[in-house]
């Protein structure tokens, strides 16, 4: 059985750091792409940042790059995400989600963590 | 990006009714669109893939299809558990997929 368990939210400070984490059991993981997705309250869902099962391409929405970080330990069946210069707008709870291959270099999504919360304010 | 829109944003309907949500691609995507369902505080499920694929253990009231910008979710029968929201998502351009704004179904 899958399971995407994420874990490393909390209340903090504007301009301030977390990092997230997302452990992942049930498949190989490092066959697999990861996307964290999030989901300011009672709004929609956005994209955040995407990981490819080798870790060695990583991806970034315009309104994260260069403040948030995707990782992979492929040891530890584990996805980061290591946000910096937290800004209000950042508040949302983040998912991590499991892609499968489509084909064509795309992925589609199957399995999604409970999501952790994440609350920047002074 | 490819923006993507859905229509009704909510809509009221009794259990048994049929539900038809609309989405629509800013540009063509082929068939490489996804459904998801999400209850209050829970997360998102995965329904469809492929605009028209169930993935394993999504009941078969639950319906895709189309290609290219336009496409459809239906619900054949809605049931108690089936009131939600519904989004729809691009994965053609991969990674940077797309949602929409979602339509949420709820009880008339």
């Amino acid at each position: 059985e899958v399971q995407l368990l994420e874990s490393g939210g909390g209340l903090v400070q504007p301009g301030g750091s977390l990092r997230l984490s997302c452990a992942a059991s049930g498949f190989i993981f490092n066959n697999y792409a990861m996307t964290w997705v999030r989901q300011a309250p009672g709004k929609g869902l956005e994209w955040v940042s995407a990981i490819s099962g080798s870790g060695g391409s990583t991806f970034y929405a315009d309104s994260v790059k260069g403040r948030f970080t995707i990782s992979r330990d492929n040891s530890k069946n584990t996805l980061f995400l290591q946000m910096n210069s937290l800004r209000a707008e950042d508040t949302a709870v983040y998912y991590c989600v499991k892609g499968v291959p489509a084909g064509g270099g795309r992925d589609y999504f199957d399995y999604w963590g409970q999501g952790t919360l994440v609350t920047v304010s002074s | 990006d490819i923006q993507m829109t859905q229509s009704p944003s909510s809509l009221s309907a009794s259990v048994g009714d049929r539900v038809t949500i609309t989405c629509r691609a800013s540009q063509g995507i082929s068939n490489n669109l996804a459904w998801f369902q999400q209850k209050p505080g829970k997360a998102p499920k995965s329904l469809i893939y492929a605009a028209s694929i169930l993935h394993t253990g999504v009941p078969s009231k639950f319906s895709g299809s189309g290609s290219g910008t336009d496409f459809t979710l239906t619900i054949s029968s809605l049931q108690p558990e089936d009131f939600a929201t519904y989004y729809c998502q691009q994965y053609n351009i991969y990674p940077r997929v797309t949602f929409g704004p979602g339509t949420k179904v709820d009880i008339k």
